[in-house]
């Protein structure tokens, strides 16, 4: 099992620019989740999917959408990139929406906004 | 709202001290509470889970935590480190019945010198 994938690794944008970061996770779990990693701030919930046909937004949605293709697919996309996007993306993915599940992490984009 | 704050940003040790990483948490409800490393220039990976019963948990590569309900307070221990625990460390929480969204604190990066 490849668990968690993410592609692309790195991106380099220019302000006004779009793109979509993708994900996919091969464990037949139910809910995804979209975070952004920041130095000294920690990871930050972008948007979640708790089960298929179902998004909702998290701590900082601003900016950004997502879509939930199928099970397996999440993605993250960002329609006009700013510098201040420039992060760290990671996906994530759990069985189900139960709280004392463990979440299983990709490794991560790295995004660039000129 | 719950928030998760990670006394030190850094923690420099020498090769087979112990260490210490603090972990606080706010919530108004129960949690339960996790500790992830992320190693470098990779996805973050499960350690250890406090759900509940015992207040010690052992995780893996011989750390353990302790889970403090009077000081809200989830420190990680390791009794000796080795170089590989290299490594960024986040103390993050869910609350009961809230569904599995993670709040991370900003992490702390243990450098294990020789």
């Amino acid at each position: 099992n490849a668990g968690v994938t993410q592609t692309p690794k790195f991106q380099v944008l220019k302000t006004g620019q779009s793109m979509t970061l993708q994900c996919a996770q091969d464990m037949n779990h139910n809910s995804m989740y979209w975070y952004r990693q920041d130095p000294g701030m920690g990871l930050r919930l972008i948007y979640y999917s708790a089960s298929e046909g179902t998004t909702d937004k998290g701590e900082v949605p601003n900016g950004y959408n997502v879509s939930r293709l199928n099970k397996r697919e999440f993605s993250l996309r960002l329609e006009s990139a700013a510098p201040s996007q420039t992060s760290v993306y990671f996906c994530a993915s759990t069985w189900d929406r139960a709280g004392n599940n463990e979440q299983f992490f990709g490794p991560g984009t790295r995004l660039t906004v000129l | 709202a719950q928030s998760v704050t990670q006394l030190d940003s850094q923690v420099p040790v020498f090769e087979e001290a112990p260490v210490e990483l603090r972990c606080n948490y706010s919530s108004s409800v129960s949690v339960y509470l996790f500790w992830y490393v992320q190693y470098p220039n990779q996805g973050l990976q499960l350690l250890l889970k406090y759900l509940s019963g015992s207040t010690l948990v052992k995780g893996i590569n011989g750390f353990e935590a302790e889970f403090n309900k009077s000081q809200t307070s989830f420190h990680l221990r390791k009794p000796s480190v080795h170089i590989s625990d290299t490594a960024e460390y986040f103390c993050a929480v869910s609350e009961w019945a809230a569904g599995n969204k993670l709040t991370f604190g900003g992490g702390t990066r243990v450098l294990v010198k020789p």
